[in-house]
Formats: structure tokens, sequence, C-alpha cells
């Protein structure tokens, strides 16, 4: 497995407001992901983080709103930018273990825009 | 129709039943299968991954049936450690597809 992090755990941040989110792994990974999962909801994959190239968004998500860095193979970031209520919610960020297929989580960040 | 699909529950069940959830997927080329348990606030753990000849820890048994295009994941002897959310997850091409979970209560 591996051991990721992720800061900060939690913030409330007001409407309008960017917030950017900090992912590390302790090991080198070639996939990692960016989720997000609203109170009572499953789990909803907002783009695969590519290390020196653009990030791959899913339908529904764009760059502007989430854009996300990838310097190196242990590092990402997920920006929220220009924040609403409706992004209140809590993003999390998974690596695929190489050799395995086994994606593990970080312990997430609960956001709440007020 | 959702690319992976769970019944929500919840199921609640006493201490020491036999549980189990269904997962169904839609797409057929999808490649690699996992169950995974998410307690309340809390990120999703890896619980287990699911193999076309089935596996089993401990007490959890998990089935894979391609033609039908489901999966299964059985409890055994329900602890009441067991309550929490299971979320099984598909994957196509490296990405995971979570179902919405099954929520489990287990009750003395």
């Amino acid at each position: 497995s591996a051991v990721i992090s992720q800061k900060p755990s939690r913030d409330i941040c007001q409407r309008g407001t960017s917030l950017t989110i900090q992912c590390q792994v302790d090991s080198q990974v070639t996939m990692m992901f960016w989720y997000r999962q609203q109170p009572g909801q499953s789990l909803t994959l907002i783009a695969t983080a590519n290390q020196g190239s653009e990030a791959t968004y899913e339908s529904g998500f764009v760059i502007d709103k989430f854009p996300i860095s990838r310097p190196n193979l242990t590092f990402s970031t997920l920006t929220v930018s220009n924040m609403s209520p409706e992004d209140s919610s809590i993003y999390l960020c998974s690596v695929v273990i190489s050799g395995t297929g086994e994606q593990y989580f970080g312990p997430g960040t609960r956001l709440t825009v007020t | 129709r959702k690319e992976v699909e769970q019944d929500p529950g919840p199921f609640n069940v006493p201490e020491g039943a036999t549980v189990a959830f269904n997962c169904t997927y839609s797409n057929s080329a999808s490649q690699s299968f996992f169950w995974y348990r998410q307690d309340c606030r809390k990120e999703p753990k890896l619980l287990m991954s699911v193999y076309s000849s089935g596996n089993e820890d401990g007490r959890f048994t998990a089935q894979l049936n391609r033609a039908s295009q489901y999966i299964s994941l059985l409890i055994r002897d329900s602890k009441l450690s067991d309550s929490a959310t299971y979320l099984c997850a598909v994957s196509f091409t490296d990405k995971l597809i979570f179902g919405t979970g099954t929520r489990l209560q287990v009750f003395p």
C-alpha cells in the first residue's frame, strides 16, 4: 500500500475564494486521481493527475474550476476556484499501486463554503 | 443506467448473521473489481480485490460473475465493528468507478 497525506484536513472558505489542496505520497506512483464525495453520496472522479502534463478531466469538470498540478511522482495539488456553497464536499486524492491495480485514498479534505 | 449499481440499504442485521451484498456493472470490458469499506467521515479503505476465481479473507468472501456482470461480498458471523458502508468499485483503463455504497448496521 501507500501512505498518503493531504493538507488541509478541513477548511471553511467564503464563496468566491479559492483553496488549494495538497496530496503527498510516500512513494513514487504513476497514477494519481482526485475525487469528490458530497454528503451522503459516493465518490465522483474529478480528474487524473498526469505527471508533467495537463490533467485529464471527467465529464462535468473543467480545468478553470479545478486546476491540478502534478510536478513529480509523489505530489499533486487540486485547486477549487471561485468557490460556491455547491463545492462543499470532501476532496480525496488517490493513487494506484503499480502491478496490483489496487487504489488507495488519502484521508480527504473536508471543505465547507459559506 | 448507472455504470456501477448497488442496493443502498441499510442492511440491519444482528451480530452473528451472514449478510451478502451485490453490485452490478454495465461495462463488460471492465478489468478489475474491488470492495471498499468506508466508515463515517473517513476515507474508503480497500477491503478486498475480487478475482475471477473468487477470494476469501477470513469472514469475507468476494465473488465475480462476468457473464452476469456482478460482484458480491459475503460477510459471515457479522461483528458490531463491521458496521460501515461497503462500496464496490470497477475499473476500466485504470479509472475506478464506484457504486453508491451499501450501508450495513450490525446490532447486538
